[in-house]
């Protein structure tokens, strides 16, 4: 497709189960990053990728959160032992360079019971 | 950390009316940019501001770039259904590679029939 991909577009886990949130950005798109965001609140951010490279992870919450991208492509963002408080959606963006504009895509929905 | 803050955090106007929001940030940003975001979708870019005092139109929206450049305003003129949504304002900042992007809390912008 044209746009960022991401899925599941929902995902339901009960506390304490692990979950897997994939990225498919745009076709070229040499940064990747991920958001959290929380209900009724802006996007925040949480880790960066250029092509495979992690290169800033400053925004995960906790050694719960990891992500990586391996072949400078597709991401996951993992969450083990999940908590209630990790309740979200999850965004994707990429661009083209690393100070481009990001494009997003509609997110994953993920609700911890 | 950097915060940037809007106001109002909520509008209801009637079909037609003009809409004023703004941003402000107790630090200084060198972009400053306005994304919509619908529900069920992630946030759409609308308007990017590079300069102090600068001015940008896109159709009936009018964004601009605050003298201090610590704010920054979003008009909306002669709004009509497909305004409702929320807006935020966001500034990118510099992390190794690339640069994140900061958001405000957004301003939820409902339409009364």
């Amino acid at each position: 497709g044209a746009g960022v991909s991401q899925s599941p577009r929902y995902k339901v886990a009960k506390r304490g189960q692990d979950v897997a949130l994939r990225c498919d950005p745009i076709s070229g798109h040499v940064s990747l990053f991920w958001y959290q965001q929380a209900l009724g609140q802006g996007p925040e951010f949480l880790t960066y990728f250029q092509n495979e490279a992690q290169l800033d992870k400053s925004g995960l919450p906790s050694d719960r959160f990891f992500a990586e991208r391996p072949e400078g492509s597709v991401s996951t963002l993992k969450i083990q032992r999940t908590q209630q408080e990790d309740s979200a959606v999850y965004l994707c963006a990429s661009s083209l360079a690393a100070f481009g504009p990001q494009h997003f895509g509609d997110g994953t929905r993920l609700s911890i019971l | 950390g950097q915060q940037l803050n809007q106001s109002p955090q909520s509008m209801f106007i009637q079909e037609g009316e003009d809409v004023s929001m703004n941003c402000t940030s107790s630090s200084i940003f060198n972009t400053w940019l306005w994304y919509k975001q619908d529900p069920g979708e992630g946030p759409v870019l609308l308007i990017a501001l590079y300069k102090a005092g600068e001015l940008t139109s896109n159709g009936r929206l009018t964004a601009q770039f605050g003298i201090t450049r610590k704010d920054s305003f979003l008009n909306i003129s002669a709004s009509i259904p497909s305004d409702v949504g929320i807006y935020f304002c966001a500034g990118p900042l510099l992390i190794q590679g690339a640069q994140k992007l900061v958001f405000g809390q957004g301003t939820r912008l409902t339409i009364n029939p």
